[in-house]
């Protein structure tokens, strides 16, 4: 599976949007980029997935750059419940987390 | 999404002991689990993959003996925690895999098992 590089923290204010980056430069082609958040002592919770084309569901926004080696999961509206640590994965088969970034977003 | 539960939420035992933890998928059939550690201030760190009906796949470190992993159902897969010691201690996950038509499978993860070794 590819390896991801993430920001380690980001800060966000409450009501804005949150702009989460991820670098996976060494991405194959059948590997999917997944987007999972794990709130502190819960487990982790999906948010979203894609191949090429951007996603959007009912909780974020998936962008991924054209040539798919990075990508970028937007929180429209950022709350305080969105605080979490947010793990952009590339996977093949199976999920490998690495460090995340720690978004904390302020009142 | 999928809901997977886990059970216990958390548990307290003496060393030397053995302590199951059951991970079920509730509203979907599940072949595939998969089961992580996480220590404090750590990511999560995968220890196996659970297949319904045959043996499971431990990553490499990961003691096939001591952490026994049975996955007897579509529904349910247990960890088995065998002779705990305190550096077993840990916030144990698991996660079951949910085909999606026309792309890749997603993970559902359960809300984890936290183990304290005394």
């Amino acid at each position: 599976d590819a390896k991801t590089t993430q920001p380690p923290s980001m800060d966000c204010a409450e009501g804005r949007a949150a702009n989460l980056p991820c670098n996976h430069s060494t991405i194959s082609g059948n590997e999917y980029v997944y987007w999972y958040r794990q709130i502190h002592s819960q487990g982790p919770q999906y948010i979203i997935h894609g191949l090429k084309n951007n996603e959007t569901n009912e909780m974020a926004s998936l962008i991924i750059t054209e040539d798919r080696k990075s990508s970028t999961l937007i929180l429209p509206h950022a709350t305080l419940r969105d605080t979490a640590v947010y793990y952009c994965i590339v996977s093949g088969s199976r999920l490998t987390f690495g460090e995340g970034t720690q978004l904390t977003v302020n009142p | 999404g999928a809901v997977v539960s886990q059970h216990p939420s958390r548990v307290i035992c003496k060393s030397g002991t053995s302590v199951k933890i059951e991970c079920r998928s509730l509203d979907f059939q599940a072949t595939t689990m998969f089961w992580y550690r996480q220590f404090p201030k750590q990511s999560l760190m995968l220890m196996a993959t659970s297949n319904e009906g045959s043996k499971a796949t431990y990553e490499q470190g990961v003691e096939k003996d001591k952490f026994l992993i049975n996955h007897a159902s579509l529904t349910l897969s247990t960890l088995t925690v065998t002779s705990a010691h305190p550096e077993d201690s840990s916030f144990y996950i698991c996660s079951a895999r949910v085909p999606n038509a026309g792309g890749r499978d997603t993970q559902y993860f359960g809300p984890g098992t936290r183990l304290t070794v005394l």
